[in-house]
């Protein structure tokens, strides 16, 4: 089975630029979730999509990030414009659904994208 | 307020040691939680979970979890440690209470020496 796919792998750009992430989840999973991961923290949930539709955007800074998962798969994060303190790793994960099971909650995450703001 | 404590930055093992890295928590209801570890420069890896029944949960790499209600805690042990075990490990509580999120903690860095 394959795992979560992220890309690019690294990004570097200037501030006020604006940058793209993508991600396709395991098939199947209906969840899906956007972190980012600053050096030597937790990771933080940006976004939640369930299917195409978003529940829990509460800390998503929505002036100058967005994201969409349009046809219910694949997702973009999108930085318009970039600051120094974007600087981080944002992570995407997938599940099979939120609620009903632990199993069916587990998250598993791709390899991330590395930003860098200059 | 749901929480999750890694008490511990670091954690420094020799190898063929046993180790431990500590979690506490605090949620309403039945807590599942969850191990994550992270290898420099790579996503996070689902290690372990624990839902209901048995206290100690075994899972990847030789990894096991033991859950103490009294205690609200899950901390993460291995009997042997290797080298390769070397890496930051994150504690997860699900917050039923928003959305099903999961409450991270800081992360503890494991470090395995010769």
């Amino acid at each position: 089975e394959a795992g979560v796919a992220q890309s690019p792998r690294y990004k570097i750009i200037e501030k006020r630029q604006s940058v793209a992430f993508w991600c396709n989840p395991i098939s199947g999973h209906a969840t899906l979730y956007w972190y980012q991961q600053i050096l030597g923290q937790g990771p933080k949930l940006l976004i939640q999509f369930q299917n195409n539709g978003v529940v829990d955007d509460s800390q998503l800074p929505k002036d100058r990030f967005s994201a969409e998962r349009l046809k219910g798969v694949d997702s973009t994060l999108k930085i318009q414009p970039a600051k120094l303190e974007d600087s981080a790793v944002y992570l995407c994960a997938s599940s099979l659904s939120r609620g009903g099971s632990a199993a069916r909650e587990t998250q598993y995450f791709g390899p991330g994208t590395r930003l860098l703001v200059l | 307020a749901q929480s999750v404590a890694q008490p511990e930055d670091q954690v420094n093992v020799a190898e063929g040691n046993p180790l431990t890295v500590k979690c506490t928590y605090s949620v309403s209801g039945n807590p599942y939680l969850f191990w994550y570890v992270q290898y420099p420069n790579r996503g996070l890896q689902f290690l372990l979970k624990y839902i209901t029944g048995d206290n100690l949960v075994k899972g990847s790499y030789g990894f096991e979890a033991e859950f103490n209600k009294s205690q609200t805690s899950f901390h993460l042990k291995k009997p042997s440690a290797l080298v390769s075990d070397s890496a930051l490990y994150f504690c997860a509580v699900r917050d039923m209470l928003s959305n099903y999120q999961l409450i991270w903690g800081a992360g503890t860095k494991l470090i395995i020496k010769p």
